[in-house]
């Protein structure tokens, strides 16, 4: 059974940079068929998917262009984890943020998910 | 970006009655739509994905329909935890979008 546990702040000043964490059991970030995405979550902007990492042959990234110029999603292969940041934010990127696995090789769709970290963007 | 728009917003609905909820895209994505329903609190949880196939451990009184711009999620008789929001998603084409939700309450 594949699990997805998040961690990381839940106030982010404005300005500075958001940094979570998404821990993967179950499966593995050098799956051929999956890729590693965030999406966040707001009253304002509903789902949002932000950006994705995977893994074929060589490592990818796609990222949404409204946060083009302020993310990074990094896998860390020691530990089996991907992380999110995002730079420079504004109370506009308060939100639920989720990490979540694509399946590529079977529904397309987010199957699993993170259990969501409420990020609060205040001084 | 390939706008989503559910329909209607909010459901009421009785035990034990059907619910119908709309999605419709603003471009053709053929059958890549899958539909999830997130509780208070919880993660959206995938339950349809290709338009019409149920997710692993989804019971049988969920169902999805259409192709191209048109679809639909059916409960066929609604229990007491089927009671959430239900979200529509495109993965025809980059980045993939969420309608807004339709909320399914108890009438």
């Amino acid at each position: 059974q594949v699990q997805l546990q998040q961690s990381g702040p839940g106030l982010v000043k404005p300005s500075q940079t958001l940094s979570l964490t998404c821990a993967i059991s179950g499966d593995s970030l050098f799956s051929n068929s999956a890729a590693w995405n965030w999406i966040r979550q707001s009253p304002s902007r509903g789902l949002e998917w932000l950006g994705r990492t995977y893994y074929r042959s060589k490592w990818y990234n796609d990222y949404a262009v409204s946060a083009r110029s302020r993310i990074t999603i990094n896998p860390d292969t020691s530990k089996n984890h991907f992380s999110l940041q995002l730079n420079s934010v504004t109370p506009e990127d308060t939100a639920v943020y989720y990490c979540a696995r694509e399946d590529g090789g079977y529904s397309n769709s987010f199957d699993y998910w993170g259990q969501g970290t409420l990020v609060t963007v205040s001084s | 970006d390939i706008v989503m728009t559910q329909s209607p917003a909010t459901l009421s609905v009785s035990p034990g009655e059907r619910a119908t909820l709309s999605c419709r895209a603003s471009h053709s994505v053929s059958i890549n739509l899958a539909w999830y329903q997130q509780k208070p609190g919880q993660a959206p949880r995938l339950l349809i994905y290709g338009a019409s196939t149920r997710a692993t451990g989804i019971p049988a009184s969920f169902s999805g329909s259409g192709s191209g711009t048109d679809f639909t999620l059916t409960i066929s008789s609604l229990q007491s935890e089927d009671f959430a929001v239900y979200y529509c998603q495109q993965y025809s084409s980059w980045p993939r979008t969420f309608g807004r939700g339709t909320k399914v309450e108890i009438k």
